[in-house]
């Protein structure tokens, strides 16, 4: 199984400031043939299910903020949250779906300084 | 929009069986397949395995094979996952997701309690 490493475990950020978490895979997620890294970011607010922000590495999903944008390729990914907003605290993951079985990083909560 | 909606909390004995429903509403069925995601309390997430509502398809994580079994009525439009010989590192809220790249709509989440 590709493992998704994520770092730091936890950051506190002032509003309005950046906010930058970042995902590691044991392996390259990236499909020569899409031409596209198989990296996905969800938000997790406390009590609620995950909600899918970005997929292939940098394309936001449906009604996502444009505050929230992904980069990276290979196997060293980037979620930025600019200008954090107080309804963005919560827990981030990355997602590698190169391979099955999807597997996850360990999140990276974030709250407010 | 596009809906999952699970069935309630439960609370199972070691050794017991469990069977989560989810039911889809909002879109096409068999354009997407259905994944089960669990998380233990303060945890990460775990893939299971997914299933192709229309064919019945199933893949399971080497983790689960033997203990899951995921089913689907598609005249309902709703999976089931069952988890048998529960134990109590089993204690965690399952969800179904849309999906088995990644999950773009999530149900609400069952609680399931092994004690």
């Amino acid at each position: 199984d590709i493992m998704m490493t994520q770092s730091p475990d936890s950051l506190a950020v002032s509003l309005g400031e950046r906010a930058t978490i970042n995902c590691r895979s044991s392996l390259a997620v990236f499909h020569t043939s899409s031409s596209r890294d198989y990296l996905t970011w969800y938000q997790q607010k406390a009590g609620h299910p995950p909600r899918l922000l970005i997929y292939w590495a940098s394309t936001r999903g449906s009604g996502v903020p444009d505050r929230f944008s992904g980069s990276g390729s290979g196997t060293d990914f980037t979620l930025t949250i600019t200008s954090l907003q107080a309804e963005d605290v919560a827990v981030y993951y990355c997602q590698q779906n190169f391979t099955a079985p999807p597997t996850f990083g360990g999140g990276t909560k974030v709250e407010i300084k | 929009q596009v809906q999952l909606v699970q069935s309630g909390a439960e609370v199972r004995k070691p050794g017991a069986s469990v069977r989560v429903s989810c039911k889809a509403s909002g879109y096409t069925l068999n354009t997407y397949d259905i994944s089960w995601i669990r998380q233990a309390t303060g945890q990460g997430l775990e893939w299971m395995g997914w299933m192709n509502l229309i064919s019945g398809d199933t893949d399971y994580a080497l983790k689960f094979q033997g203990r899951v079994t995921m089913t689907r009525d598609p005249s309902i439009r709703t999976a089931y996952m069952e988890l048998s010989s529960l134990g109590s590192e089993d204690t965690a809220v399952y969800f179904c997701a849309r999906g088995f790249g990644w999950f773009d709509s999530w149900g609400q989440g069952t609680l399931v309690t092994v004690s």
